[in-house]
């Protein structure tokens, strides 16, 4: 089965540096790469995703490359701000096989003003 | 808000109690899942349903764990004969079978004492 490996676990920050979060997957059929951010006490929340057939994808501050070949998917986040302060967790799941979304074990970014 | 609503968020059960979730699900989407969640790490899948028929469970699920959604629309989970081990969050998602997007629900706590 899949298996998703996060790192760093914890990331500090000074408000407008760039905060970059790395994740590998196992399996290589596995082409849908969601990133979640999840605050205190509440659920994960989707903030970006990219699917197997692009290569990067661009939401304002947020981006996300993915490496199919190396089986690597990466997290960007440039000027960042002290509301970006939360937990972030990577995921990937084989969409058309039915298959479930599993997660990394998160990073906890700091952004500290 | 129609986003996808768990009940009850918080529960405190003593050991060898009985503990039900309920979890209605963004309506229309018909894929439902359920996933565990432990202090400092990443959601973990436990099931998931596609209409009403559970499509696949974890090993994580055991036989004191279980999950229905009979009618297709709301889902529960019952955990019997509570152990401290099953103290953790349990949160529900759900999705349209041909849209790749998973939205979480904000959580339910489980402390057993």
């Amino acid at each position: 089965g899949e298996n998703v490996e996060q790192h760093p676990s914890t990331l500090s920050v000074q408000e407008g540096d760039s905060a970059v979060i790395k994740c590998t997957y196992s399996d290589s059929a596995s082409n849908y790469f969601p990133w979640y951010k999840q605050e205190l006490g509440k659920g994960p929340q989707l903030i970006i995703d990219i699917r197997s057939n692009v290569g990067e994808k661009k939401d304002q501050r947020i981006a996300v490359t993915l490496n199919k070949t190396a089986k690597h998917f990466s997290l960007h986040i440039t000027e960042t701000q002290p509301e970006d302060s939360a937990v972030y967790f990577c995921a990937a799941e084989h969409r058309q096989a039915g298959t479930a979304l599993i997660f990394g074990k998160g990073t906890t970014l700091s952004v500290s003003s | 808000d129609t986003g996808v609503s768990q009940d009850p968020r918080h529960k405190i059960t003593k050991r060898g109690q009985n503990v039900t979730f309920r979890c209605d699900p963004i309506s229309e989407h018909n894929r439902l899942y359920w996933y565990r969640q432990t202090l400092g790490q990443g959601p973990e899948f436990l099931t998931y349903f596609q209409n009403e028929a559970q499509l696949e469970k974890s090993r994580l699920l055991s036989d004191r764990f279980s999950a229905e959604r009979p009618k297709g629309s709301f889902s529960t989970l019952e955990i019997q004969r509570t152990e401290q081990g099953d103290s953790a969050m349990y949160l529900c998602a759900s999705s349209l079978v041909q849209e790749d997007t998973i939205y979480f629900g904000e959580g339910s706590w489980l402390t057993v004492v």
